[in-house]
């Protein structure tokens, strides 16, 4: 059963523009929801992360959107730019346990 | 601080060969873990340890096995290499506890075994 559901798989959007990039999760006891970014080559990195008390959290050009009762959570990224062309993991964790992630989505951002 | 490092960074083994894949952090923290990527997959947890001596499994633990002697390092063992463990490692590392702490990754090894 997968904990963390990621969609979509891979992601075009054109310089400029919104990326958008959904997950779902069913345990009610994850209390911890990061995005992390990755690099070809390179292990994954911390982007952003919120907690099931706040419904919005932005950092810069990117914002988590988290909807508690929706059991929800999304990553959007204001004026994507070329340099944001990675592939993006969201992730849940329940407290002092490990992180399950989702299977990552590919973005691409043409110039 | 050097952060997590990983050795090696390539690895290619015949099926069968045995061999350790080396993680260590400099930055004091309780908690470290190994993950294998593959296409498609995400990143799913192979093996965790809260802290030295303890160790546990994650979801797809068969095949390795990991010991935590000290708090800086977590090596991962392939005990016969099999094609299916063809993939790349992470290793990572978060201070424990019930704070929102960043898991820390390193750079990853990419394993291929014919």
């Amino acid at each position: 059963q997968q904990q963390v559901k990621q969609s979509p798989q891979s992601l075009i959007v054109q310089k400029g523009g919104i990326s958008i990039i959904n997950c779902a999760y069913e345990n009610t006891a994850f209390d911890y929801f990061p995005w992390y970014q990755q690099f070809p080559g390179k292990g994954p990195a911390l982007l952003i992360a919120i907690r099931p008390d706040v419904s919005e959290k932005k950092e810069g050009r990117f914002t988590i959107s988290f909807n508690k009762s929706a059991k929800q959570f999304s990553l959007h990224i204001m004026d994507s730019q070329p340099g944001d062309s990675a592939t993006y993991f969201c992730a849940a964790r329940e407290a002092g346990t490990a992180l399950i992630f989702g299977k990552g989505t590919t973005l691409s951002v043409s110039s | 601080n050097a952060g997590v490092t990983q050795t090696p960074k390539f690895q290619v083994l015949k099926t069968g060969q045995s061999m350790t894949l080396q993680c260590a952090q400099d930055m004091n923290h309780e908690y470290m873990s190994w993950y294998r990527q593959d296409p498609g997959m995400g990143l799913r947890l192979i093996h965790y340890s809260v802290g030295a001596g303890i160790t546990d499994q994650g979801e797809v633990p068969n095949g390795y096995n990991v010991s935590r002697s000290t708090t800086e390092d977590f090596p991962l063992r392939l005990l016969s290499a099999a094609p299916s463990q063809t993939s790349v490692y992470f290793c990572a590392s978060t201070p424990f506890g019930k704070g929102y702490n960043e898991q820390f990754f390193g750079p990853g090894t990419r394993l291929t075994v014919l």
